[in-house]
């Protein structure tokens, strides 16, 4: 059973939209969630993280939301590019260190 | 140049056969890990070590095996390989303390075809 639940599995947006990804968890004792983006033939590479005591966080064109009461946070992506299809992984951490990965959303930016 | 290198990036088996996947850092992270990616699971974690000679199962373990002799190193074995341990591997590390504590950094991948 999948610990983080991410929707949607794909997504298409036009140049110069905006990408909406979404996460859910239902472990309280994580206390880290990062997002991660992978090209193809590569590994994930962190892109954007956020603590539970913050309700937004951004970075330059990526911007997560954090709902701690609804156990729920999303990544936006303005003014999506060409250069930002990717898959988009959310994650959550124990205390441990360990990551939970959600299953992933494939992004495609249409010219 | 630094960073994390897993070898071989392609590996084609037969079912039964040993496999062994490496994983090589120069950063000397404390902490290393090992993923599996597939379709519809995203990442789940096979094992992890939190440093040279102690490692943990993670969420798959069955059906492979880790050790840590070297702080840099982290191979995976599978002892006899089944079709369904077909899927692109990753090994991950990140240090033990610090502001990056959190962030883990992933190799490039070792795609595995098991026939």
């Amino acid at each position: 059973q999948q610990q983080v639940k991410q929707s949607p599995q794909s997504l298409i947006v036009q140049k110069g939209g905006i990408s909406i990804i979404n996460c859910a968890y239902e472990n309280t004792a994580f206390d880290y969630f990062p997002w991660y983006q992978q090209f193809p033939g590569k590994g994930p590479a962190l892109l954007i993280a956020i603590r539970p005591d913050v309700s937004e966080k951004k970075e330059g064109r990526f911007t997560i939301s954090f709902n701690k009461s609804a156990k729920q946070f999303s990544l936006h992506i303005m003014d999506s590019q060409p250069g930002d299809s990717a898959t988009y992984f959310c994650a959550a951490t124990d205390s441990w260190g360990k990551l939970q990965f959600g299953a992933g959303t494939q992004v495609v930016v249409t010219p | 140049d630094a960073g994390i290198t897993q070898s071989p990036r392609y590996k084609i088996t037969e079912t039964g056969r040993q496999v062994t996947l490496m994983c090589h850092q120069t950063w000397s992270h404390s902490y290393m890990f090992w993923y599996r990616q597939d379709l519809g699971h995203g990442l789940r974690l096979i094992y992890y070590s939190a440093a040279a000679d102690i490692t943990d199962k993670g969420e798959v373990p069955d059906g492979y095996v880790v050790s840590r002799s070297k702080t840099e190193n982290f191979p995976l074995t599978l002892e006899s390989a089944t079709r369904s341990q077909t899927s692109v591997y990753f090994c991950a590390s990140r240090p033990l303390a610090g502001g990056q504590r959190e962030t883990q950094y992933f190799g490039p991948g070792t795609r595995l075809l098991v026939l």
